[in-house]
Formats: structure tokens, sequence, C-alpha cells
């Protein structure tokens, strides 16, 4: 089932601050988070597993709240390169692959 | 350099026509995905594959088929039965078990006129 990305669209000055959200309706195992430029292909910032432990290599930090199966992506001190499509997808409890649903996104655009 | 190739970037065809978009990777991945993008739709997965020879159903398989002859390989096929085939493709690979993260190929916009 397809999680729910929150808000749509975000527009933000260069070092002001932004919180995304993405929210399941279903048991969460793991959230993965990607970010897209316009025409590109998707590219990984990182994964969220039950149990707090986090896997990624951007110096953007996120949460996984395990009771209201949501993650939350925090863009710190905006960069114009934060600006982008950004993606979570998400991996239920049970699966034995690496299957993900993802969300519809959250547009990001970072100005001068 | 390893990674994941798609050709061709863009493709045109004429309603009623296959066309068979190109998956290659050669990070070793067991798995592979094929996904569907509109705007404002996100990604929507239509197969995905485990291993060599097999592959199931994701959630928008109709009008599409693919095949898994070579782990290196996962070319999908758009058949005439899907009706509204424009649209970007996208092709992923990753490690099999949960909680890897999936590479992404740089897609096929196909358009059919």
């Amino acid at each position: 089932q397809q999680p729910v990305q929150s808000p749509q669209a975000v527009i933000l000055r260069e070092g002001e601050d932004a919180v995304i959200n993405c929210s399941s309706s279903k048991a969460l195992y793991s959230v993965h988070w990607y970010r897209q430029k316009h025409g590109e292909a998707p590219v990984f910032l990182m994964i969220l597993l039950k149990g707090g432990e986090q896997k990624g290599h951007e110096k953007i930090s996120a949460s996984f709240n395990e009771k209201k199966q949501q993650s939350s992506l925090y863009l710190t001190a905006s960069q114009l390169s934060y600006s982008g499509t950004y993606f979570c997808g998400t991996a239920g409890c049970g699966y034995g692959n690496n299957r993900l649903a993802f969300g519809k996104g959250n547009q990001v655009v970072v100005i001068p | 350099d390893g990674g994941i190739t798609q050709s061709p970037k863009y493709l045109f065809r004429k309603e009623g026509q296959n066309v068979t978009l190109s998956c290659e990777q050669n990070l070793n991945h067991d798995a592979m995905y094929w996904y569907r993008q509109d705007p404002g739709q996100g990604l929507r997965l239509i197969y995905y594959s485990q291993i060599v020879n097999d592959f199931q159903k994701g959630d928008i398989a109709e009008g599409y088929s693919v095949s898994r002859e070579k782990k290196e390989s996962f070319p999908l096929t758009v058949t005439s039965a899907q009706k509204n085939p424009t649209a970007f493709y996208l092709c992923a690979s990753s490690i099999l078990y949960q909680n890897n993260e999936q590479f992404f190929g740089p897609g096929t916009r196909l358009t059919v006129l």
C-alpha cells in the first residue's frame, strides 16, 4: 500500500529548515528515502529500520516513529542542492525481499 | 565503473506496437525492478525479479512483460495491451535481502504517438 507523503510541496530559502513526512497505514519494517532531480534517476539518501538503526551517507537526518508508522526527513540549513523531489519507500513486516512501496513524493524547492 | 544502464533514453512508438526497454547492471545484484513514473504519481512497481528465470508481478503489471535470462539483464516489454504506455520508466537493482538500497538507472522516457 502506497505511503502518504506530506506536504506535497515546500519552498524555502537557502539556509532555512524544513521537515517532510512519510506515513503508512500498515506496520513498517523500514523506510527508505531517495531524492530525484528533474529527469534524472532517484538517488539513495538513507534507510531507517525498525529498532532505530539508520544506514545512509548524506548529511540529512531522519527519524522513524514506529508507533505512528511515520518517518520524517529533516532538511537543516538547506542548500540549493537540496532541491528536488523526495520519495519515501516503505517495506512492511514479513517481506523476505527488498520490495518497496513508494509515495508520491515531496517537491522541495530551495531558492537563493 | 559499476552501475546500471538503460537504453534508449528517449523512445517513440506508434500506438499498437510492442516495444522493449533495455536494463543492464554490472553490480552483481540478484534483485532487479521495473518502475513506472507518471507526473505526481511517484514510483509504481511493474515487475521485480529476485533470481534468474524467476520474476513476480508488481502493482501495475497489466500490459507489460519481462524476462530474466541473465543475472545482468532484465528487459521490459510494453505491449499493445497497455492502455496508456506513455511514461518515464526506471529500472533498479539491489542486493537481494531486505533493507538494502536500490540503485536506479537513468530511465527511459517512452512516448506513444
